[in-house]
């Protein structure tokens, strides 16, 4: 069982609905979880991190955290052409300097 | 403020070879990570430095790879006798330690193709 996993996709979403991205995790030691979005040939970006269990809400990004489930998720809200990247869940066992654990990323595109 | 960099951005080398890739963190920033993303995979943990020290080099995958942060700022990756499995694309990343709930920033990274 890999330590995070996540659906490799491609997941594609019609403009202006709502992506819904999901994540699974092992270690239940883990504390910290993030999203990062990777466009093609650059560097992941870190969009929303998310650390207690609820809903975290940043303009049209939600995330979603239920540690009893080891669950995470991304939800885009009004998606835009722009949102169309691969979408890396990582998961830490820190709250401090962190190695983090990355899924294999979602690949998101979204259909003007 | 300028982000990571890291050079080459593309490094083509000779199975057998030794290459060296580099990383300038973010300014002030005290912790440096190098992590390596294959084709369709998420990124995967090398090595993190807290300062000059290689706090965490649980991911360097065997005794070919190496890493130096020797003044605690730019910090340099090392691999010798390269095999064609070490072709991927080499992510840095540097925060800033004691921040709250530290961030990661990721250099553009290094192409990296064994031939």
């Amino acid at each position: 069982q890999k330590e995070v996993e996540q659906n490799s996709g491609p997941l594609s979403v019609p403009e202006g609905a709502i992506a819904s991205l999901n994540c699974t995790y092992s270690d239940r030691g883990s504390q910290s979880f993030f999203w990062y979005r990777q466009y093609s040939g650059k560097s992941p970006e870190l969009i929303m991190s998310i650390y207690s269990n609820g809903d975290k809400e940043d303009g049209r990004f939600t995330a979603q955290l239920n540690k009893a489930s080891q669950y995470v998720s991304l939800l885009i809200r009004d998606s835009q052409p722009s949102d169309s990247a691969t979408y890396l869940c990582a998961v830490s066992r820190d709250q401090g300097a962190q190695k983090l654990v990355f899924g294999q990323g979602t690949r998101l595109t979204i259909n003007p | 403020g300028a982000g990571v960099s890291q050079t080459p951005s593309n490094k083509v080398t000779e199975k057998g070879k030794y290459v060296e890739l580099r990383c300038d963190p973010i300014s002030g920033h005290t912790a440096l990570y190098w992590y390596r993303q294959s084709l369709g995979q998420g990124p995967e943990f090398l090595i993190y430095f807290q300062g000059t020290g290689a706090a965490d080099d649980s991911g360097l995958p065997n005794d070919r790879f190496f890493a130096v942060r020797p003044e605690g700022s730019v910090s340099t990756l090392k691999i010798q006798r390269t095999e064609r499995g070490d072709s991927a694309v080499y992510l840095c990343a540097s925060s800033l330690v004691g921040s709250p709930r530290e961030t990661q920033y990721f250099g553009p990274g290094t192409r990296l193709l064994v031939l």
